[in-house]
C-alpha cells in the first residue's frame, strides 16, 4: 500500500520569501508523483508532475520540485512567493503499473499562507 | 479544450434523499475517477471507471454508494438515503492515459 506524508500542515511565510513544502511517500513499486494546488472552494489544479527523466521538475507559477528516490521525497519549492500563492497544496502518488489504473493517494495537505 | 465539468456545483439534500453527482471528462479522456474530501481532510479515492466498466471500486462505501460511466453521457456518482456524514466535496478527475489526472471544480454536498 502507498502512503504520502506532508510534514507540515501549515506554512506561514512573508511575501517574496522562499518556501519549501515537504512531501515523503512510501511505496513498494515505482511511482508517479504530483503536486496539486487548491484555492478556497475550488477544484485541484495540477502544479507539476514527475513521471520519468530529470529529477528536477518545473511547474506552473514558478514552482519546482525534486524527486529524491533514496529519500523517497518530492519536496515543492518556490524561490519567491506572492500573496496569490496562498492556498492548500497536496502531494499525491500513483502506481506506475498501467494495468491497475492510476488512482491517486494524497497527503493531508499543507496550507501555505503568504503574508504581506 | 474544456476542462472536466461537474454539476451541480452545490447540492443540498435532506437525510434520506438521493444525491446524483455528474461528471463530464475532458474531451478524449476515457478514464474517470471519483474522490471525496471530507471537511479538514485530504482527498480519498472512491472509484475508477472506464466507459461502461468499473475498474476499481475499493474506496467506495459498501452501501448506498454507486457509480457508473455509460457509453453515452456523463459519469454519475449516486448516493442513496444520504446521511449527515455524507456531507463533503466530491471531485471527479479524468485522464487520457493512466498517468496524469485533471480535476473538476467539485460538487459540494450538504446534508441537512
Amino acid at each position: 500500500a502507498q502512503s504520502v506524508t506532508q510534514l507540515d500542515s501549515q506554512v506561514p511565510v512573508f511575501e517574496e520569501a522562499p518556501v519549501e513544502l515537504r512531501c515523503n511517500y512510501s511505496s513498494s513499486v515505482s511511482v508517479y508523483l504530483f503536486w496539486y494546488v487548491q484555492y478556497p472552494n475550488q477544484g485541484l489544479q495540477l502544479l507539476l508532475k514527475y513521471l520519468s527523466g530529470s529529477t528536477l521538475v518545473k511547474g506552473i507559477n514558478g514552482f519546482e520540485a525534486e524527486f529524491n528516490k533514496s529519500q523517497t521525497s518530492f519536496h515543492l519549492r518556490k524561490p519567491s512567493v506572492h500573496i496569490s500563492d496562498t492556498a492548500e497544496y497536496f502531494c499525491a502518488v500513483s502506481d506506475r503499473i498501467e494495468t491497475s489504473g492510476s488512482r491517486l493517494t494524497f497527503g493531508e495537505g499543507t496550507q501555505l499562507t503568504v503574508n504581506p | 479544450n474544456a476542462g472536466v465539468m461537474q454539476n451541480p456545483r452545490h447540492l443540498v439534500r435532506r437525510r434520506g434523499q438521493e444525491a446524483r453527482l455528474r461528471c463530464s471528462p475532458m474531451k478524449g479522456h476515457s478514464h474517470v475517477y471519483w474522490y471525496r474530501q471530507l471537511p479538514e481532510e485530504g482527498l480519498k479515492f472512491m472509484v475508477y471507471l472506464q466507459k461502461e466498466n468499473i475498474i476499481d471500486e475499493s474506496g467506495m462505501p459498501k452501501e448506498r454508494f454507486s457509480a457508473e460511466f455509460p457509453k453515452e453521457g456523463p459519469s454519475i456518482l449516486r448516493i442513496q438515503q444520504v446521511v449527515r456524514g455524507d456531507s463533503a466535496a466530491y471531485f471527479c478527475a479524468s485522464s487520457k492515459y493512466t498517468d496524469t489526472q485533471y480535476f473538476g471544480p467539485g460538487t459540494r454536498l450538504t446534508v441537512l
